[in-house]
């Protein structure tokens, strides 16, 4: 079964801070697919990145950065400096192989604070 | 944004009734996935069509379905509305391409039942 646990409902921050959202999953197929979205008030989630079981290299967009470890089943997301615009609510989720939809977590609500 | 349109954007309906919500996919993207999202939680998978057929089901009773249109424009209908059906409606468009697509959000529909 698959599971995707984060376990940070609330954060709030200082603007300028650096902040790192949690994401802890679980599955049993050995190829799989890991999201972040993030989600503002106005409801549309936006993609932010999309890596492969196969993929571990870390990956750096602009202020963005992911940390993937199989071996703690772990995708952290950390968002340097900042800003009042980073608020929201942010989404880790999970594809299985073969199948045809996203398994999201409970999400973490960011507040970044002037 | 992202190309995909929902409408209506806000509905109040009551218990029993039924409601029809729609979604425009983006262009040339044959894949379409609905959502709902309740208060304070991640969105959770409804189903999918492909090519206007049904290619996987969440955990959703059958009153819960769906039509997808030739130019991919898509519909989620909900039979005998009921309290915990209140949540936002979310679809997503995709380019089914072998296991790795991305799926592009709307800004949902907020469904009320009173």
């Amino acid at each position: 079964a698959q599971k995707v646990t984060q376990a940070q409902t609330e954060i709030s921050v200082v603007e300028k801070e650096d902040v790192t959202l949690d994401c802890v999953y679980e599955t049993r197929d050995t190829t799989y697919y890991l999201f972040w979205y993030k989600q503002p008030p106005s409801g549309e989630l936006v993609f932010l990145i999309r890596r492969n079981s196969f993929d571990e290299q870390n990956e750096i967009s602009g202020r963005y950065s992911w940390n993937f470890q199989k071996s703690t089943s772990s995708f952290n997301f950390t968002i340097t400096a900042s800003q009042v615009v980073d608020s929201a609510v942010y989404f880790c989720a999970l594809s299985e192989t073969g199948a045809n939809n996203l398994f999201f977590g409970t999400g973490t609500r960011l507040t970044v604070i002037p | 944004e992202t190309g995909v349109t929902q409408s209506p954007t806000h509905l109040i309906k009551t218990r029993g009734q039924q409601v029809t919500l729609r979604c425009s996919s983006q262009s040339g993207h044959n894949t379409v996935s609905w959502y709902q999202q309740a208060l304070g939680q991640g969105p959770q998978f409804i189903f999918q069509y492909y090519r206007e057929e049904e290619n996987g089901r969440g955990n959703f009773p059958p009153r819960f379905s769906g039509l997808q249109f030739p130019n991919y424009s898509s519909e989620l209908n909900v039979n005998a509305l009921e309290l915990d059906d209140s949540a936002l409606y979310l679809c997503a468009s995709s380019l089914f391409r072998d296991r790795d697509y991305e799926q592009y959000f709307g800004p949902g529909t907020r469904l009320t039942v009173t």
